[in-house]
């Protein structure tokens, strides 16, 4: 089956600099990449998607980047604020919609 | 409207209870899954339904857990006979279809605790 490889696990940046998670994945047939965030006790919350025909997508200061070759995707997250400081997961769906997790990248963003 | 939604938010149990948690989906929405999340750890697929059918079960890691839909709505994960393993997070999340790439809404989870 499918199997995602998450890194860094943990990520320190400070307040305005840049953050990039990235994740590679195994099965060549998934087509489907989103990316969660989820704060301290709270639920997963789709942030950003991305979909094998598209090599990037973004919104305001996110954006997703898919190498299909390579089988890896990135999370850019530019301007990073106190605010973006969680837990990102990336995942990976095939066929019939179930996602496989990374294991998650903490973000730590310091004033 | 409404978002997904999951009962009890924290549970804690003694080793070899049986337990009942259940998820109320986005109001139309046809599929239907469920997570768990140990601490530290990412989300690992137990079970998805479209409809009241369970395509896939690969993922509950044993016989003591089972799980049905009725009316194409409601969910309940059982989990009979619990350990100290079970304990963790059960995510429950929900999609328009069952489609590879249909976004998974999620619900804010129970707390399981065994003692």
């Amino acid at each position: 089956g499918e199997n995602v490889e998450q890194h860094p696990s943990t990520l320190s940046v400070q307040e305005g600099d840049s953050a990039v998670i990235k994740c590679t994945y195994s099965d060549s047939a998934s087509n489907y990449f989103p990316w969660y965030k989820q704060e301290l006790g709270k639920r997963p919350q789709l942030i950003i998607d991305i979909r094998s025909n598209v090599g990037e997508k973004k919104d305001q200061r996110i954006a997703v980047t898919l190498n299909k070759t390579a089988k890896h995707f990135s999370l850019h997250i530019t301007e990073t604020q106190p605010e973006d400081s969680a837990v990102y997961f990336c995942a990976a769906s095939t066929g019939y919609s179930t996602l496989t997790f990374g294991k998650g990248t903490m973000l730590l963003v310091s004033p | 409207g409404a978002g997904v939604s999951q009962s009890p938010s924290n549970k804690v149990t003694e080793k070899g209870k049986d337990v009942e948690l259940r998820c109320d989906p986005i109001s139309g929405h046809t599929a239907l899954y469920w997570y768990r999340q140990s601490l530290g750890q990412g989300l690992e697929f137990l079970i998805y339904f479209q409809g009241n059918s369970a395509p896939d079960k690969s993922g509950l890691p044993s016989d003591r857990f089972s799980a049905e839909r009725t009316g194409g709505s409601v969910s309940t994960l059982t989990i009979q006979r619990t350990q100290q393993e079970d304990s963790a997070v059960y995510l429950c999340a929900s999609s328009l279809v069952a489609a590879s790439t249909d976004t998974q809404y999620f619900g804010p989870g129970t707390r399981l605790t065994v003692l």
